[in-house]
């Protein structure tokens, strides 16, 4: 069965710093990837998608992700965060071999900038 | 564009009693799910509706978690009766289409309590 993989559950960081956050996904068969951000007290909404094409995807709020097959990999980026960015962030993988392309979210990431 | 509205907000239940939750998914969303999120977890997908055909419920506890989607339009999720690993916030989401490839768009969550 597919699983996602956020590595780490705590990214403290500085204003103006950039930041990673990863994310590993099980199976090397195509699948679809997403980023999803929770802001506190709101509902999760799509950062970026990744489908097909180029591995580089680019979302709102200057985050971008870059798609690695051979890694199974799919790290969330951006060069400068603000105190805005504060939240949990989610990675999720639909796999389309399943009937309903059953979408499976990582345990979240919680990011924390600090001024 | 009104968003996918979740009622209630909160729900303090003792255990063994039921619950219900409402969603009303965003008008011409084709697809609709229902999460599980536990503190410190990812969303866990309990059932996806596509039109009002069930797609997939393999992680729904179906001894005591039913759910329904009226005419393909909004859903109602059953607790009944409540175990104390229940308490979490159950998240709605809808999409438009059925190819796994399009956005998820989520509810604010209803957070259940059972004491």
């Amino acid at each position: 069965a597919q699983s996602v993989t956020q590595l780490d559950s705590q990214v403290p960081v500085f204003e103006e710093a950039p930041v990673e956050l990863r994310c590993n996904y099980s199976s090397s068969v195509s699948v679809y990837l997403f980023w999803y951000v929770q802001y506190p007290n709101q509902g999760l909404q799509l950062l970026l998608k990744y489908l097909s094409g180029s591995t580089l995807v680019k979302g709102i709020n200057g985050f971008e992700a870059e798609f690695n097959k051979s890694q199974t990999s799919f790290h969330l980026r951006k060069p400068s965060v603000h105190i805005s960015d504060t939240a949990e962030y989610f990675c999720a993988v639909s796999d389309p071999r399943t009937g309903g392309f059953k979408t499976i979210f990582g345990a979240g990431t919680r990011l924390f900038v600090k001024a | 564009e009104a968003g996918v509205a979740q009622s209630p907000r909160y729900k303090i239940i003792e255990k063994r009693q039921s619950v219900a939750f409402w969603c009303n998914p965003i008008s011409g969303h084709a697809t609709l799910y229902w999460y599980q999120q536990i503190l410190g977890q990812g969303p866990k997908l309990l059932i996806q509706f596509q039109n009002n055909g069930v797609v997939d419920d393999s992680q729904l506890p179906k001894d005591r978690f039913s759910a329904e989607r009226l005419k393909g339009v909004d859903s109602t999720l059953k607790i009944q009766p409540a175990k104390l690993e229940d308490s979490a916030v159950y998240l709605c989401a809808s999409s438009f289409g059925t190819s796994g490839t399009n956005e998820q768009f989520f509810g604010p969550g209803t957070r259940l309590t059972v004491l």
